[in-house]
Parts: C-alpha cells; sequence; structure tokens
C-alpha cells in the first residue's frame, strides 16, 4: 500500500510570496496517477494539477506542479488572498486505487 | 455544464439504514467513473469506491469494502451510497466525484459534487 506524506503540515505565507509544497509516496508512482486539489473551508475540492504537472480547466498560471517518482510538488508561484485552503495531493495504485495524502494548510502570515 | 448534485443532508440514529445520491447532468453520464469520498469532521480526504454507470462496475477501498455499497440508475443519471446499518463513526460528509475512462491514462476527479453531510446520533 502506498502512503502519502505531504509536507509542512501548515505552511505560513503573506500574498504575493512563493509557495511550495511537498507530497512524498512510499513507493514509486507514475506520473500521470499524481493529482493535487485544493479545498477551502465549507466548499468541495477542487482539482488543480493532473498527471503531475497538467493544469486543470480554469486553473491560474500560478500553479505549477512537478516531480516524479515519489516526490511530487505543487508551487504557487505569487500567493492570491484567494489561494489560502487546504491542500491535498491524491495518486493511484492498482492494488488500494486512490490515496490521498493528509494535507497542506496554507494560512496568511 | 457538468454538474453533480447530492442529496441534502441526513440525521440518522445508529443502526438505521441510509441512500444517498448523487445526479450528474451536462455530460454523459455513462462514459465517465463516479467516486465516493468520505471526510469527517475536522480530517482528511479518504476514498471510498468507484462506480462506472456504463455498467456498474465497482471498486471499493479495502476499508470501506462490506461497510457501504455503491450503485447507481443510468436511466436518471445517479449514483447512490448506502449504509444498511449506521453508525456513529459515519458521520461526516460525503462527496461524489466524477472520473474520466481508465483508458484515458488518468486518474483524477475533475468535478465534484457538493456534499451530503450525514450525521449519526443517538
Amino acid at each position: 500500500e502506498t502512503v502519502l506524506s505531504q509536507s509542512p503540515g501548515t505552511l505560513s505565507l503573506s500574498p504575493g510570496e512563493r509557495a511550495t509544497l511537498s507530497c512524498r509516496a512510499s513507493q514509486s508512482i507514475r506520473s500521470n496517477y499524481s493529482v493535487w486539489y485544493q479545498q477551502k473551508p465549507g466548499q468541495a475540492p477542487r482539482l488543480l494539477i493532473y498527471g503531475a504537472s497538467r493544469r486543470a480547466t480554469g486553473i491560474p498560471d500560478r500553479f505549477s506542479g512537478s516531480g516524479s517518482g515519489t516526490d511530487f510538488t505543487l508551487t504557487i508561484s505569487r500567493l492570491e488572498p484567494e489561494d489560502f485552503a487546504v491542500y491535498y495531493c491524491q495518486q493511484y495504485d492498482s492494488s488500494i486505487m486512490y490515496t490521498f495524502g493528509q494535507g497542506t494548510k496554507l494560512e496568511i502570515k | 455544464e457538468v454538474q453533480l448534485v447530492q442529496s441534502g443532508a441526513e440525521v440518522k440514529k445508529p443502526g438505521e439504514s441510509l441512500k444517498i445520491s448523487c445526479k450528474g447532468s451536462g455530460y454523459s453520464f455513462t462514459t465517465y467513473w463516479i467516486g465516493w469520498v468520505r471526510q469527517m469532521p475536522g480530517k482528511g480526504l479518504e476514498w471510498m469506491g468507484i462506480i462506472y454507470p456504463g455498467d456498474s462496475d465497482t471498486r471499493y477501498s479495502p476499508s470501506f469494502q462490506g461497510q457501504v455499497t455503491i450503485s447507481a440508475d443510468k436511466s436518471i443519471n445517479t449514483a447512490y451510497l448506502q449504509w444498511s446499518s449506521l453508525r456513529a463513526s459515519d458521520t461526516a460528509m460525503y462527496y461524489c466525484a466524477r472520473h474520466p475512462k481508465y483508458n484515458s491514462g488518468w486518474r483524477y476527479y475533475d468535478s465534484w459534487g457538493q456534499g451530503t453531510l450525514v450525521t449519526v446520533s443517538s
């Protein structure tokens, strides 16, 4: 079973700063299967990045994804006020199917 | 516009049964999978299972196998999540979400329902 570990648990930054969120898998996963979601309080998750680096429809280009193997990264180049939320990574493997990381809370400093 | 509209909040007692729904519109319901995700209060996302409404092929997370039943009625573009005997630990928000066909090579949920809050309390 692949376990996803996100770090940091909480990230405190100011608008305009750059955010770097990490997702580490306990075993190598296919890049096609690496996904990131954003969830704001009281809302459903929203797809941000799929296939490790592809932005979903309507996602601003300040969001980018990268990585391969066991290490994946979500970068927000310049934080906007609406970006403060919880971010989850997700992966797929054929045995356990879908797993989510525990989430990173991005809060305003 | 793709939409997944879920049924409303439920308050139930332990031991009661429940079936919640997720109605899709704005796309071909039978050519995408529908997954279900649990979010317990203040916690993260947990994948429960997935169904292909075209032929009702269903897969479950080992953590939820035998605890819930996922089904779909393609004639009315609706997927369901049901419990035969609820427990207090089932109290959570439940989301349905759309997933492309596996032969697309992708594994993501691109449209989500608004969530159904299930509260189980005596």
